[in-house]
């Protein structure tokens, strides 16, 4: 079975552009969840997307946004970029209803913004 | 409101010797516990889980950890530490019946040859 995956794993930005960021969750799995890591702050949580809704957001500014596709894909856009969105961007899927089971991880997106 | 408190930043411990790495939680219901590792420019990978089934659970690579609710604790150990063992490591507290998922900051643990 294969696991989440997230494109592209690498990537280098300037300020003020966007990027799109995506995540192909584990087969069958109707959750993806997404979180930005940085070495200040940790873990933070930005969004969970259920069956293409939106169940939960985390504290984040409106530049960052996402979306998931009806076969539970999901992308995250980050627009006006800013050199604190350097980060690593990982995504995770969870195949229980509601955020009970364990989440699968994908070995994320390192964005640098120049 | 929930909260998860991991009491260490780092830990570093010698190879052979026992890893323990805390874990305290704050959770107005029964909560779900994880400990997850991450190892450099990796994701997270689940090491255990407690979901209100036995107190004291096993995971992969040798660690347990053991729900204590009267201490509000979840913490990780492992008897012998490996070098492969030298991760971050993030304890989790999902609300069951809710959507958030809580992480802790993370424990760096360093083992020494």
């Amino acid at each position: 079975k294969a696991g989440v995956t997230q494109t592209p794993r690498y990537l280098i930005k300037t300020r003020g552009q966007q990027v799109t960021l995506s995540c192909s969750p584990i087969s069958g799995h109707r959750s993806v969840s997404w979180y930005q890591q940085t070495p200040g702050q940790g873990l933070q949580f930005l969004f969970e997307y259920f069956s293409e809704t939106q169940r939960n957001k985390g504290n984040f500014p409106g530049r960052f946004s996402g979306r998931q596709f009806s076969n539970s894909r999901s992308e995250m856009n980050v627009s006006t970029l800013e050199l604190g969105d350097s980060a690593l961007y990982l995504c995770a899927s969870s195949g229980t209803e509601g955020s009970t089971g364990e989440l699968f991880f994908g070995e994320g997106s390192r964005l640098t913004v120049l | 409101a929930q909260s998860v408190t991991q009491l260490d930043s780092h830990v570093s411990v010698s190879e052979g010797t026992p890893v323990l790495l805390r874990c305290n939680y704050s959770s107005s219901y029964s909560p779900s516990l994880f400990w997850y590792v991450q190892h450099p420019n990796k994701g997270l990978q689940l090491l255990l889980k407690y979901t209100s089934a036995a107190t004291l659970v096993k995971g992969i690579n040798g660690f347990e950890a053991e729900f204590k609710k009267s201490e509000t604790s979840f913490h990780l150990t492992k008897p012998s530490a490996h070098m492969s063992d030298a991760a971050e490591y993030f304890c989790v507290v999902i609300h069951t019946g809710g959507f958030k998922t809580i992480f802790g900051a993370g424990t760096r643990l360093f083992v020494k040859a």
